[in-house]
This record gives C-alpha cells, sequence and structure tokens, in this order.
C-alpha cells in the first residue's frame, strides 16, 4: 500500500531564517506530487504541483519554492522566512494519468514563524 | 474561475440527531467532486469521489450526493467520533482541485 511521509512534523523559525520542508511517498511509482498551505480555519491553497522529477508549476506567487530532486520526493523551500509564512503545510499524491485522480495526504507539517 | 462554497461553517449536533452538510459549487465542466474528513492537527483523510449529477455513495454513516450545483453529505446517527472538519473540493480540468472552506462538526454525547 501507499504511504506518504512529511518532516518535520512542526518547525518554530525565527523570520528571515531558511525553510526546507519534506515529503516522500512509498508504494507508488510516478507520482503527482502537490504543496497545499491550510491557514488556520480555512480550506487548502494549492501552492506547487509536480508531474515528474525537476518539472514543478507554481500556482501562486510567493517567498516560497519547491523542488523534486527524485521521483517520491517533494521538497518545500524558502531562503528567507516571512510572518505570513506561518500555517499548516500538506503535501498530497496521485497517481498520474489516471481518469479518476484522487489526491492522497500527508500528515502535515505545522510552521510557525517567529 | 471554479467557486466552491461550503455550509454551514460550523454545526452542532447532539449524539443521534441526523444532518446535512453542503457544498455549492459553480464550474463549467465539473471533472469530480471530493469530500474529505479532516480531524485536528491531521492531514485530510479522502472520503468519496462523485463524478455526476445524481450519484450517491455511502460509507458507514455518511452519505453523499450530487446535482448539477451543489453536494450533500448527509450524516446519519453521528456518534462523537464523527467530530472533525469535512471538506469538499472539485476539480474542473487537469489535475488541480479546488477547496471550500470547509464545515466543522461537532457531535456531543
Amino acid at each position: 500500500s501507499q504511504t506518504i511521509h512529511q518532516w518535520p512534523a512542526t518547525l518554530v523559525q525565527p523570520v528571515g531564517s531558511p525553510l526546507s520542508l519534506e515529503c516522500t511517498v512509498e508504494g507508488t511509482s510516478n507520482p503527482n506530487l502537490y504543496w497545499y498551505r491550510q491557514a488556520a480555519g480555512r480550506g487548502l491553497q494549492l501552492l506547487f504541483y509536480s508531474v515528474g522529477i525537476g518539472q514543478i508549476s507554481s500556482e501562486v506567487p510567493q517567498n516560497l519554492s519547491a523542488s523534486r530532486p527524485q521521483d517520491r520526493q517533494f521538497i518545500l523551500s524558502s531562503k528567507k522566512l516571512l510572518l505570513s509564512d506561518s500555517g499548516f503545510y500538506l503535501c498530497a499524491w496521485s497517481v498520474a494519468h489516471s481518469l479518476q485522480e484522487t489526491q492522497y495526504f500527508g500528515p502535515g507539517t505545522r510552521l510557525l514563524v517567529l | 474561475e471554479d467557486q466552491v462554497t461550503q455550509s454551514p461553517e460550523a454545526l452542532r449536533l447532539q449524539e443521534g440527531e441526523s444532518s446535512s452538510l453542503n457544498c455549492s459549487y459553480t464550474v463549467s465542466g465539473l471533472r469530480g467532486l471530493f469530500w474529505y474528513r479532516q480531524d485536528p492537527g491531521k492531514g485530510p483523510e479522502f472520503l468519496f469521489t462523485l463524478y455526476s449529477a445524481g450519484e450517491e455513495k455511502e460509507k458507514e454513516r455518511l452519505k453523499a450526493t450530487l446535482t448539477k450545483k451543489e453536494s450533500f453529505l448527509h450524516i446519519t446517527a453521528p456518534k462523537p467520533e464523527d467530530s472533525a472538519t469535512y471538506l469538499c473540493a472539485l476539480r474542473e480540468a487537469g489535475n488541480m482541485l479546488t477547496f471550500g472552506g470547509g464545515t466543522r462538526l461537532m457531535v456531543k454525547p
């Protein structure tokens, strides 16, 4: 069965510091991968998605970037964090080229920027 | 632009008191409407996908239905463990999902 991991689970960072969140998927090959952010009490906002290694699409201009160095690894980064980057970050995967694609989410990373 | 609106924002029920959550949408060509359950501090858990008006799906005390303008998540005789935030999302084209703001359900014993 497929499993998706995210780490760290919780992170507290000062403003201006760098960020690296990691997401890995097990049990599937060539998945579509997604990064979402969820503000407190609100819905999910898509940040980035990837259909393959090195292929990243950005949905929202921001202080963040994403990379996919390996087939099942997706990384969310920032060079300098802003207070507004605080939130709950979720990684998701789906089966590529499927007519009935469902996105499955990881456990999330809670980021607090102080 | 796709729009997904969920109502109510919050719903308090007594155990056993059945109710429905609403997800209304505007989209030119629906390619799937998804329901997720999210517990506090956790990632959303997939519940259902609906593709065409008239379609229904059930899982335990939950039943999801779909019309051309909205979807309902019916909860029959809820239990406290059904307390969570329920999210709906739609896919119009490609792989992208547009999420609603969610309904926070609280079921009291």
